[in-house]
């Protein structure tokens, strides 16, 4: 994998509903991995930032895992609320844009009352 | 804490006219911020690398000469659209990162600025 690469790219879910999506990222020279939520019209908000093979982090309903080996995250939110309502991104640092952040497109989350 | 606003957040310009948006980071100093453009559809781009007191580093395609970088203080970074034209039609958005985010780049952003050139 050379890109970020997230999936879904979209997702609706009823209010109650656990969810989770994926992102892919380069295994090569991988330094760090970062979770976002953007909702609209605001900052994108730090979730995670992820760096050990094998890591778990979790913040209230939300939590992700990680595997560097193999290059993908997981998201998951439990029993999802309208209020989770946004875009996830997710961004590797490391590979061949080290210092910097490489993004991947979103996924985004509809929770429907 | 680890705010950063951004200004203007929305600007419709004519074509050719240059248009300047800014990014301050409120409660934390900033050696380093990025600007990143995001076109409809498509991930947040890294457009250049603004590092206080120096030069910007540009990525790859982005022409330092129409997208001017000034981060003259460890609060503000500026992007000044030069000679705006429709196809510069995006939005921008900045992030800074704090000293103690240099080991994973760990970045906070802005709420962003759409810029329509007409």
């Amino acid at each position: 994998i050379l890109n970020v690469e997230q999936s879904p790219q979209s997702l609706h879910v009823q209010e109650g509903d656990s969810t989770n999506f994926t992102c892919s990222f380069p295994s090569s020279n991988f330094y760090a991995l970062h979770w976002y939520r953007w909702e609209t019209a605001k900052s994108p908000e730090a979730l995670f930032v992820m760096t050990l093979n094998g890591d778990e982090k979790k913040k209230g309903r939300i939590s992700a895992t990680l595997n560097t080996k193999e290059g993908y995250s997981y998201l998951y939110i439990k029993g999802s609320q309208p209020e989770d309502s946004a875009t996830y991104l997710c961004a590797s640092a490391g590979g061949t844009s080290y210092g910097k952040l490489t993004f991947g497109q979103g996924t985004i989350l509809t929770v429907h009352p | 804490g680890a705010v950063v606003s951004q200004h203007p957040s929305r600007v419709i310009c004519k074509s050719g006219t240059s248009v300047k948006i800014e990014c301050r980071s409120l409660d934390f100093q900033a050696t380093t911020m990025f600007w990143y453009r995001q076109f409809p559809k498509q991930s947040l781009m890294l457009m250049a690398t603004s590092n206080e007191g120096s030069k910007a580093t540009y990525e790859q395609g982005v022409e330092k000469d129409k997208f001017l970088i000034n981060h003259a203080s460890l609060t503000l970074s500026t992007l000044t659209v030069t000679s705006a034209h429709p196809e510069d039609s995006s939005f921008y958005i900045c992030s800074a990162r704090p000293p103690t985010g240099r080991g994973y780049n760990e970045q906070f952003f802005g709420p962003g600025t759409r810029l329509t050139v007409l």
